[in-house]
């Protein structure tokens, strides 16, 4: 079975520091990965997103993830914390178009000044 | 401007009652799906739909009912069956075939809280 796990429930950095969200995937073929982001009391917004093609993944607001196959990871890298930053974090994955979306626990960040 | 609307945004019921939460979208999507979060539980798939009258169970459809009469629309009821209904509830939906890669787009979200 499909399954993703998040690294940490709770994430903590210092404003201007790296902010780092683990993410790792079991599935028996390569799949589709996401990041989305979540504001206090809002919907989830894509950050980024890894189908085919280029492993290093840019998305909005400075957000990067890398596609790592042979670590089955894809960790969600930003080099300098804002405190805009502070928010919940998913890594959900798929095997293809079509099918359900697998989400892991999330990862709630807080930044502090 | 396309997207996804829920509503109410906020809701209180009593224990005993029914309550229908909207979602609708103008995005042409195929595919509506509806997520309940709990703290510290992420998203769980309630139920989702790929066609208009057709839908499946997701992982805790028990307690939860859904019709998908029109494309656009895909609204969740929230019976007295549901032992703990007070939660989050999100709206999404996406694209099934063809150039779709998967990516769900959400709703704002309707918060629902049982007296």
């Amino acid at each position: 079975a499909q399954s993703v796990t998040q690294l940490g429930s709770h994430v903590s950095v210092s404003e201007g520091a790296l902010v780092l969200l683990r993410c790792n995937y079991s599935s028996s073929v390569p799949p589709y990965l996401f990041w989305y982001v979540q504001y206090p009391n809002q919907g989830l917004q894509l950050l980024l997103k890894y189908t085919t093609g280029a492993t290093l993944v840019k998305g909005i607001n400075g957000f990067e993830a890398e596609f790592k196959k042979s670590e089955t990871s894809f960790h969600l890298t930003k080099p300098s914390a804002h405190m805009s930053d502070a928010a919940e974090y998913f890594c959900p994955m798929i095997k293809a178009a079509g099918n359900k979306l697998t989400f892991g626990g999330g990862t709630r960040v807080l930044v502090k000044p | 401007d396309g997207g996804i609307t829920q509503s109410p945004k906020y809701l209180f019921r009593k224990e005993g009652q029914n309550v229908t939460l909207s979602c609708e979208q103008n995005l042409n999507h195929d595919a509506m799906y509806w997520y309940r979060q709990d703290p510290g539980q992420g998203l769980r798939l309630i139920y989702y739909s790929q066609i208009v009258n057709d839908f499946q169970k997701g992982d805790i459809a028990e307690g939860y009912s859904v019709s998908r009469e029109k494309k656009e629309s895909f609204p969740l009821t929230v019976t007295s069956a549901q032992k703990n209904p007070t939660a989050f509830y999100l709206c999404a939906s996406s694209i099934v075939t063809g150039v779709g890669t998967g990516e769900l787009f959400f709703g704002e979200g309707s918060r629902l809280t049982v007296l």
